[in-house]
């Protein structure tokens, strides 16, 4: 069964530390891969995606991610966090249910607190 | 990108009445989502929306319950029928872009049932 995995429910981290928040995936073929924000009362925000070619992939607000197909990994990472960056963060992916069909499935998320 | 307006932006409704939510998509997009986020959880996607044709489901969720329509392709409809405070939840609409493959999100449409 295809399934994006998020071990990390809850994570605080003091304002200009480094971030690291994990995502592991379960399917068969080559993923389309996203990231998600979600503010406190907002809607959903794009942080980044990859679907092929550099493994390493740079998207808004500082934020990168790193695709390892041998650990079946796509880790969200920021070399210093800022206040703002407090919100929910999901991992996603695209996966093809048949012919030109898509669904995307999400991670059940992980709430990030920042200390000042 | 696409711009995904949704409306009602929020509502607060009775117990066993039912509430229609419409998704309008600034520019063409291919395929439509229906997703549920209810308190503290992550999206789950209610259906497929299809052009034309009956919404596709995933398991757990019925057309009874949540009908879809979508009569053409920048337009989508979710009514939530007869409505329970477990049905408490923000439905959110999202489309992918027929120009650039990407998936955009509305803003949902935050529904409290009493």
């Amino acid at each position: 069964a295809q399934s994006v995995t998020q071990p990390d429910i809850h994570i605080t981290v003091s304002e200009g530390a480094s971030l690291e928040l994990r995502c592991n995936y379960s399917y068969g073929a080559t993923p389309y891969l996203f990231w998600y924000v979600q503010s406190p009362g907002q809607g959903l925000q794009l942080l980044l995606k990859y679907f092929s070619g550099d493994t390493l992939v740079q998207g808004i607000k500082g934020f990168e991610a790193e695709f390892k197909r041998s650990q079946s990994s796509f880790n969200l990472r920021k070399p210093s966090v800022h206040w703002s960056d407090a919100a929910e963060y999901f991992c996603a992916v695209l996966r093809n249910s048949g012919g030109s069909n898509y669904k995307l499935t999400f991670g059940k998320g992980t709430l990030l607190t920042v200390n000042p | 990108s696409a711009v995904i307006s949704q409306k009602p932006s929020r509502d607060i409704c009775q117990r066993g009445t039912s509430l229609t939510i419409q998704c309008q998509v600034d520019s063409q997009v291919t395929m439509m989502f229906w997703y549920r986020q209810q308190p503290g959880q992550s999206l789950t996607l209610i259906a497929t929306a299809n052009q034309g044709s009956e919404a596709t489901y995933e398991s757990g969720f019925v057309i009874d319950k949540f009908p879809i329509s979508r009569p053409n392709l920048t337009f989508s409809t979710l009514t939530v029928s007869n409505m329970s405070p477990e049905d408490s939840s923000i439905y959110l609409c999202s489309a992918i872009s027929g120009n650039t493959g990407e998936l955009f999100f509305g803003e949902g449409s935050r529904l409290t049932v009493l």
